[in-house]
């Protein structure tokens, strides 16, 4: 069980372009779900904490009108990274919580490369 | 910001027990530890986590010092799979994860 499912796995797109990342609880209803990033070789960082029905909150330095995040079921949120830039690719990676003091359960993340 | 340290790599004979350390001396009363792995390329995988009591499930055993200020993974019989890199982290209320930098752990044939 708690199984969450990231679309796409991979993509690539020119720059300029909008590109939107689906995160998916398929098992169970997830109160919260979170975005991070990824950089070769380096650690998980997190983007913005999403709860199902209002606004993302994001982490300082994370520009929110870049990365527009989308919380619209208990199952469903999505991401959103508008005119993409290369600097932009990355490995973006979800998860999903079904309560509060309970672990997080990531996607398999989506690599993204933006020419 | 991360609140956990631990050592960056680590080596293990494969078929022996894997025991990896974490720090988190600011840790508070109310904040579980967890512990998840990340095989490259794939999002992290959730081992276990505890609050003040040891823990122990099919994968792992978690033991956490009785001032709470740091806590130790067990893979009693580490295989070749169990290669990838071992995340602590610790979290409040607010459920959100800061990642430290991770142990990577190779497990030698």
């Amino acid at each position: 069980g708690a199984v969450v499912s990231q679309h796409p796995s991979w993509v690539i797109c020119k720059s300029g372009t909008s590109v939107k990342i689906e995160c998916r609880s398929l098992d169970f209803q997830a109160t919260t779900m979170f975005w991070y990033r990824q950089f070769p070789k380096q650690s998980l960082m997190l983007m913005a904490t999403s709860n199902e029905g209002s606004k993302a909150t994001y982490e300082q330095g994370v520009e929110k009108d870049k990365f527009l995040i989308n919380h619209a079921s208990l199952t469903l949120s999505t991401l959103t990274v508008t005119s993409a830039h290369p600097e932009d690719s990355s490995f973006y990676i979800c998860s999903a919580i079904q309560g509060a003091g309970q672990p997080q359960h990531f996607g398999d993340g989506t690599r993204l490369s933006i020419l | 910001d991360a609140k956990t340290t631990q050592p960056p790599s680590m080596d293990c004979a494969e078929g022996r027990a894997a025991n990896l350390p974490c720090n988190h001396s600011t840790i508070s009363g109310n904040e579980y530890v967890y512990w998840y792995r990340q095989i490259h390329s794939q999002g992290p995988q959730y081992i276990i986590h505890g609050l003040k009591n040891n823990e122990t499930n099919e994968m792992a055993s978690l033991i956490i010092t009785e001032d709470r200020k740091s806590s130790t993974l067990i893979l009693p019989h580490a295989t070749l799979r169990d290669t990838a890199v071992y995340y602590c982290i610790s979290t409040g209320t607010g459920n959100q994860f800061y990642f430290g930098t991770g142990t990577s752990l190779t497990v030698i044939p």
